[in-house]
């Protein structure tokens, strides 16, 4: 079975940009959520989504965006880029509210 | 605001030496998984608990959760090299797939 799936594996953007990320759940798991790790540290929460719904939101200012589309892949939008967004953008996915399996990641890079 | 903190941050180690990691966490939760993470890699799941004096093991790893002291830890027994990476436990408050991650314990095995 194909586990998560992110796209694109790296992404080199400038201050003041805007990029999407995206993430494809494990079949049959209607629960996406989304990471932040900054390097040397660990994950941060930013986002979860269920069944199309946000069921939470982390402490991340509002350039931070998401959504889930109704094949249950997600979304992840950042606007106006800064410096300290550079990191680690994980996506895991659930059947539902239980362990999460997390796919490769996304290296975002802030020039 | 949920704190999770793990020690030590850094642990260096023999081969065939025990030892153990600790994960403290500030609130009440009777879920708590714990990850691997090897260089430039994503997060592997290791172990899942999911009630008070939950036991796993696995290999040369085991880990324990006491709900009422809120801490888990995950012991090594003989270390050997392959379990050199960075170990993170993660709390889910019950609310949703919203893991709130330790700052992680780097291991290294040295020969």
């Amino acid at each position: 079975d194909a586990g998560v799936t992110q796209s694109p594996t790296h992404l080199i953007k400038t201050r003041g940009q805007h990029v999407t990320l995206r993430c494809s759940p494990i079949s049959g798991h209607k629960s996406v959520s989304w990471y932040q790790q900054v390097l040397g540290q660990g994950p941060q929460f930013i986002f979860q989504y269920y069944e199309k719904e946000e069921r939470g939101r982390g402490n991340f200012p509002d350039r931070f965006s998401a959504r889930q589309f109704p094949n249950y892949s997600s979304e992840l939008n950042v606007n106006a880029l800064l410096l300290g967004d550079s990191a680690l953008y994980l996506c895991a996915s659930s059947p539902r509210f239980s362990e999460q399996y997390f796919g490769p990641g996304t290296r975002l890079t802030v020039t | 605001e949920l704190k999770v903190e793990q020690n030590p941050l850094f642990l260096s180690m023999q081969e065939g030496k025990n030892y153990t990691i600790y994960c403290n966490y500030s609130t009440t939760s009777d879920r708590l998984y714990w990850y691997r993470q090897d260089p430039g890699k994503s997060l592997e799941s290791l172990f899942v608990l999911l009630s008070n004096g939950a036991v796993k093991q696995e290999g040369r790893l085991m880990a324990s959760l006491d709900t009422k002291a809120r801490l888990s830890t995950l012991h090594i027994t003989a270390a050997v090299h392959d379990l050199s990476a960075t170990y993170f436990c993660a709390v889910d408050l019950g609310t949703g797939n919203q893991f709130y991650f330790g700052t992680g314990t780097s291991l290294t095995v040295i020969p």
